[in-house]
C-alpha cells in the first residue's frame, strides 16, 4: 500500500464550486504539505503543517485553505473554485527532526476547473 | 531569498548516451540538495540527496549528482541512459537546520526526452 494516498485522483468542477482534496498518509511523519505543479512552473508550496495545531502558508496561498484532521490527514480546500486553480497537486510528508527535509509524495490529483 | 535554478527546461538524448542535468542555488551557507524524479503520471520520487560529506553522492537508477561548492551546484549525471528515464527532474534545496523554515523550494524542471 502507498504511503501517502491522495483522493480523488482526478476531478474537473465547475467556477465556483467548493472542492476538497485530501492526503492520507501512514508513515507516521509529523509534517505535511501541499504544492501545487504548473507546467514550467515547478512545485509551489501552498500551506504546510508541522503538527495538528501548527499550521502555515506557503508561497502561494490565496485562494486556498486547509485543515489537518488528525497527524495523518490534511486536506486542502478550494472554497470557490476558479479557472487558474487549474493544475496539478500533490500531497507530501516528512519527519520532524529528520536531517535534512526529504519529502515523501502522494502520486497527485489533477483537478480541472471549467 | 534562496532560489534554486535547473537553466535546461528540455534536453532531448539519445538512449546510451550520457546525461548531465543542471543544478545551481543561491543561498549563503550550504543547504541540503534533492533531486527527485517525476515519471509521466506519477508523483516525485526521490532519487538522490546531499547533506554533507563526500561530495560525489549516488542514488538510484544508476544516477549520482556532484556538488560543487565554488559553483553553487549540484548536478545530476548518468553515464548510460535508458528509454525508461524519459521523466521530469527536479532539483530542490532545503537550508541547514536552524537556519531556514524546514520548507523544499524546488527549481522549474527539466524534462528529459530519450530518443531511441
Amino acid at each position: 500500500d502507498a504511503d501517502v494516498t491522495q483522493t480523488p485522483r482526478n476531478r474537473i468542477t465547475k467556477t465556483g464550486k467548493r472542492i476538497m482534496l485530501e492526503c492520507s498518509q501512514t508513515k507516521g511523519h509529523d509534517r505535511m504539505y501541499w504544492y501545487r505543479q504548473d507546467p514550467g512552473l515547478g512545485l509551489r508550496l501552498i500551506y504546510y503543517s508541522f503538527d495538528v495545531k501548527d499550521i502555515n502558508k506557503g508561497e502561494i496561498s490565496d485562494g486556498y485553505s486547509v485543515s489537518r484532521q488528525a497527524q495523518a490527514k490534511f486536506s486542502l480546500s478550494l472554497e470557490s473554485a476558479i479557472p487558474n486553480q487549474t493544475a496539478l497537486y500533490f500531497c507530501a510528508t516528512s519527519e520532524r527532526g529528520g536531517v535534512g527535509n526529504e519529502q515523501f509524495f502522494g502520486p497527485g490529483t489533477r483537478l480541472t476547473v471549467l | 531569498a534562496q532560489s534554486v535554478t535547473q537553466p535546461d527546461i528540455h534536453i532531448t538524448v539519445s538512449e546510451g548516451a550520457s546525461l548531465e542535468l543542471r543544478c545551481n542555488y543561491s543561498y549563503g551557507a550550504t543547504p541540503y540538495l534533492f533531486w527527485y524524479v517525476q515519471s509521466p503520471g506519477q508523483g516525485l520520487q526521490l532519487l538522490l540527496k546531499y547533506f554533507s560529506g563526500d561530495t560525489l553522492v549516488q542514488g538510484i537508477k544508476g544516477f549520482e549528482a556532484e556538488f560543487k561548492r565554488s559553483q553553487s551546484s549540484f548536478n545530476l549525471r548518468k553515464p548510460s541512459v535508458h528509454w525508461s528515464d524519459a521523466a521530469e527532474y527536479f532539483c530542490a534545496v532545503d537550508p541547514p537546520y536552524g537556519a531556514g523554515s524546514y520548507q523544499l523550494t524546488f527549481g522549474k524542471g527539466t524534462k528529459l526526452s530519450v530518443i531511441p
